[in-house]
């Protein structure tokens, strides 16, 4: 069984440029959450796909967009980066569209924007 | 505004001590209370997880207890180890959305 992959490890950026982030569920599972981790902080919900469809969002603003493909992996986009974007970007993919299912967690894209 | 408080924020405990985290929350449709684990460089992996229909969890060494009247749960680690030196994370979800506390670096000292 495959785990929760991301790509790249790391990133930088400078403000006001664009980044993709890219993500590839566990076998099996069919919905990725995205969050975002600030330093020293627990993981903000950004958003949720399920069968390709978002399936719920936190309180990010529509620069923050994402796509899942038919084999479930999914992207998370940034346009206009700004300094605060800087964090660690989790995705975590779980086998419904429910938090409440078990939640597998890849090991995040550390994102700097300067 | 934060929905999910955790505390303390920092937390040193001897070998084979109890260690004990506490969350608070106040939406009461949460209805499912899980509590993530993270090593640095890894994601947060589960530990454990309650609905509040249940007072108190055990598996092995951690345990959740869940008062809902209080809207308050915490995680206990009995027999702490020098391995379970992490940071913690409670979290809480209604349906589909999951909010977490801002999370415990415990360091269990031999």
């Amino acid at each position: 069984e495959t785990g929760v992959t991301q790509s790249p490890t790391h990133l930088i950026k400078t403000r006001g440029q664009q980044v993709t982030l890219r993500c590839s569920s566990q076998s099996g599972h069919n919905t990725v959450s995205w969050y975002q981790q600030a330093l020293g902080q627990g993981p903000q919900f950004i958003f949720q796909y399920y069968r390709e469809e978002e399936n719920g969002r936190g309180n990010f603003p529509p620069r923050f967009s994402g796509l899942q493909f038919p084999n479930y992996s999914s992207e998370l986009n940034v346009n206009a980066l700004e300094l605060d974007d800087s964090a660690l970007y989790l995705c975590a993919s779980s086998s419904a569209g429910t938090s409440q299912e078990t939640q597998y967690f890849g090991p995040g894209t550390r994102l700097l924007v300067l | 505004q934060q929905q999910v408080k955790q505390s303390p924020q920092s937390l040193i405990v001897q070998k084979g001590g109890i260690s004990i985290i506490n969350c608070a929350y106040e939406n009461t449709a949460f209805d499912y209370f899980p509590w993530y684990q993270q090593f640095p460089g890894k994601g947060p992996a589960l530990l454990i997880a309650i609905r509040p229909d249940v007072s108190e969890k055990k598996e092995g060494r951690f345990t959740i207890s869940f008062n809902k009247s209080a809207k308050q749960f915490s995680l206990h680690i009995m027999d702490s180890q020098p391995g379970d030196s992490a940071t913690y994370f409670c979290a809480a979800s209604d349906f589909n959305k999951f909010y977490f506390g801002s999370g415990t670096k415990l360091n269990v000292k031999p």
